[in-house]
This record gives C-alpha cells, sequence and structure tokens, in this order.
C-alpha cells in the first residue's frame, strides 16, 4: 500500500505570495491532518478533516486553510504568506475518525519564504 | 490544555549501550501515548503506542516505553542502540475523550545520537 503522499516536496515563496500545498493519504484512509513544524514551536497541529468536513482547527490565524476533497486527497492554503511561515508542514491520515488511531505521516512539504 | 515535555533535547549514547528518553504530560484526563521517530528528511514515522491494558508497550525497531499513571510519565528505552537508531524521537499525546476531534500534543523532541 502507498504512503501518505505529499506534494511538492520542496517550495520556495516569496514574502505576500500564496501557497497551496497537498496531500494524498493512504488509500480507504478517510482522516486527513495537517501539522506544521519548525526549530522554533516544534510540531503544532493546523487542522483535521474528516469526509470532507473540517473537525478540528489549531491555533493559527485565517491565512491558513485547508480543505478536502470527496476523494479523501487534502490540500492546505496559506496566504499572504510571511518569513514564519517557514517551515516543514506535515500530512498524516488514519482510516477513521476514532482519536486513538495512529497517524501515518507523509514526508512533507519544506516551504522555504524569502 | 495539553502539554508534552520531554526533559532532555539531546542525548548522546555509545552504540550497543542502553538509552532512556523521557517524556511526562499533564493531564487531568486518561490519554493515549505515542512516541514517533522522525529520520532526516522524513515524516514522524510510529513507533509504539499506549491505548489501554498492560503498562508496558513494547514496539519496532527493539523499543520500549512504560506509562506510569501516578508520575504521568512515558519513558521509551531500547537496551542496547544502533547508529542507525540516530534520529529524533517525539512523545506525543491525546486526550480519551470521545469528542470525534483529535489532535495530537507533541512535544519537543529529543535528538539521539549514537556514537560509535
Amino acid at each position: 500500500k502507498a504512503g501518505v503522499t505529499q506534494t511538492p516536496r520542496y517550495l520556495i515563496k516569496t514574502r505576500g505570495q500564496q501557497v497551496t500545498l497537498s496531500c494524498s493519504p493512504i488509500s480507504g484512509h478517510r482522516s486527513v491532518s495537517w501539522y506544521q513544524q519548525t526549530p522554533g514551536q516544534g510540531l503544532q497541529f493546523l487542522f483535521e478533516y474528516f469526509s470532507e468536513t473540517q473537525r478540528n482547527k489549531g491555533n493559527f490565524p485565517g491565512r491558513f486553510s485547508g480543505r478536502q476533497f470527496s476523494n479523501s486527497r487534502s490540500e492546505m492554503n496559506v496566504s499572504t504568506l510571511e518569513l514564519g511561515d517557514s517551515a516543514l508542514y506535515l500530512c498524516a491520515s488514519t482510516p477513521g475518525a476514532a482519536y486513538n488511531s495512529p497517524l501515518h505521516f507523509g514526508n512533507g512539504t519544506r516551504l522555504t519564504v524569502t | 490544555a495539553q502539554s508534552v515535555t520531554q526533559l532532555d533535547s539531546q542525548v548522546p549514547v555509545f552504540e550497543e549501550a542502553p538509552v532512556e528518553l523521557r517524556c511526562n504530560y499533564s493531564s487531568s484526563v486518561s490519554v493515549y501515548l505515542f512516541w514517533y521517530v522522525q529520520y532526516p528528511n522524513q515524516g514522524l514515522q510510529l513507533l509504539l503506542k499506549y491505548l489501554s491494558g498492560s503498562t508496558l508497550v513494547k514496539g519496532i525497531n527493539g523499543f520500549e516505553a512504560e506509562f506510569n499513571k501516578s508520575q504521568t510519565s512515558f519513558h521509551l528505552r531500547k537496551p542496547s542502540v544502533h547508529i542507525s537508531d540516530t534520529a529524533e524521537y517525539f512523545c506525543a499525546v491525546s486526550d480519551q475523550v470521545d469528542t470525534g476531534r483529535r489532535a495530537l500534543t507533541f512535544g519537543s523532541g529529543t535528538r539521539l545520537q549514537v556514537q560509535p
């Protein structure tokens, strides 16, 4: 079974631009979560989607948004990029809505904002 | 709010020596506990999890962890490390609250450096 696939792996953007990151979960997985990883703040929860509905959202500004499609693929968007948005963005999937299911992570998209 | 403390940011150890990576959490409710490993330029991989039952949990690659409810700890151990265990290790917790919502709270990570 293919793992969680995130595209692109690397991205360089300029302040003020917007960016869209993509995540394809493991086949059959319906829940997708997004995390931001930075050296200073560590791993922080962005949001979780299940069956195209956002079920939970972390403490991030409204510039960060996401969506999930009917095939469970997910995208996250960051508008008006700031230097502090430079990070590794990780997507994770689980089969269902259970809160005790371990997350299966992709290799991430490394975003650099200049 | 949940918090997870990994007491050591870096742990250097010689190959074939034992190692313990410490993790404490703060929660007033029952929790699920996880350890993940991250190799350079990769995502996180699950090492082991505690959901219920036996407090000693065995995971992949020879790792194990012990859940101690009274001390709110979930320390990770390996009796003999290899060079290939060099990586960053994250402890994570989620509440056993069936709200239908789920977000893991991660610790800040411990970098395990195995030296020959």
